[in-house]
């Protein structure tokens, strides 16, 4: 069965720092894999996703990630955030045979001016 | 213009109720899902519909009980509220189960007295 790693709960940065969030997934078929953004009181949006082919996406806002395929891994990075980047975020994963998302238990990206 | 639409918003009501919520989406989408986010923010997949067909039901008290009267609408009824029923709700739908990636609508936060 497929599970999906965020190892840390809380990163705390500060304004135009970069930042990394991780995520490990663990399968043992192809996997699709996401990163969706919650902010206060609203529902999740899509970041980002790998399905196939290159190993480095882009998303929204500057975020990216990059599928590691030897290391079971799918880290979102950003250059540099904002204040509003202040959010919770989420991996999220699903094998090919199957029909549900697995998530993560999210990461609380806190941005400090 | 809402894609994911869900109501209430809010759901303050007393143990032992029966409760309604309501979920519509026009984004044209064939599937449609209900997710359950405990007060550590872990999201975990409830039902899932497509076409109207139950595809997803995981281990949920048969309290819940999912109806979809059409494709754009999934409604989740929930019968004796508990006090561990308290949490966010939220709705999603895809078009397909597979690679395209799911929309959410903005939660309903139920808090049982």
């Amino acid at each position: 069965a497929q599970s999906v790693t965020q190892l840390d709960s809380q990163v705390p940065v500060f304004e135009e720092a970069p930042v990394e969030l991780r995520c490990n997934y663990s399968s043992s078929v192809s996997v699709y894999l996401f990163w969706y953004v919650q902010y206060p009181n609203q529902g999740l949006q899509l970041l980002l996703k790998y399905l196939s082919g290159s190993t480095l996406v882009k998303g929204i806002n500057g975020f990216e990630a990059e599928f590691n395929k030897s290391q079971t891994s799918f880290h979102l990075r950003k250059p540099s955030v904002h204040i509003s980047d202040t959010a919770e975020y989420f991996c999220a994963g699903r094998d090919t045979g199957r029909r549900a998302l697995t998530f993560g238990s999210g990461t609380r990206l806190q941005v400090q001016p | 213009d809402t894609a994911v639409s869900q109501t209430p918003k809010y759901l303050v009501t007393q143990m032992g109720n029966d409760k309604s919520i309501k979920c519509e989406q026009n984004l044209g989408h064939d599937t449609m899902y209900w997710y359950k986010q405990d007060s550590k923010k872990f999201l975990k997949i409830m039902f899932s519909y497509n076409n109207k067909e139950l595809i997803i039901n995981e281990t949920v008290p048969n309290r819940f009980s999912p109806k979809s009267p059409d494709k754009a609408h999934l409604n989740l009824h929930i019968n004796s509220l508990e006090l561990g029923d308290s949490a966010v709700y939220f709705c999603a739908s895809s078009q397909g189960q597979g690679t395209q990636p799911q929309h959410f609508g903005d939660g309903t936060r139920l808090s049982i007295l």
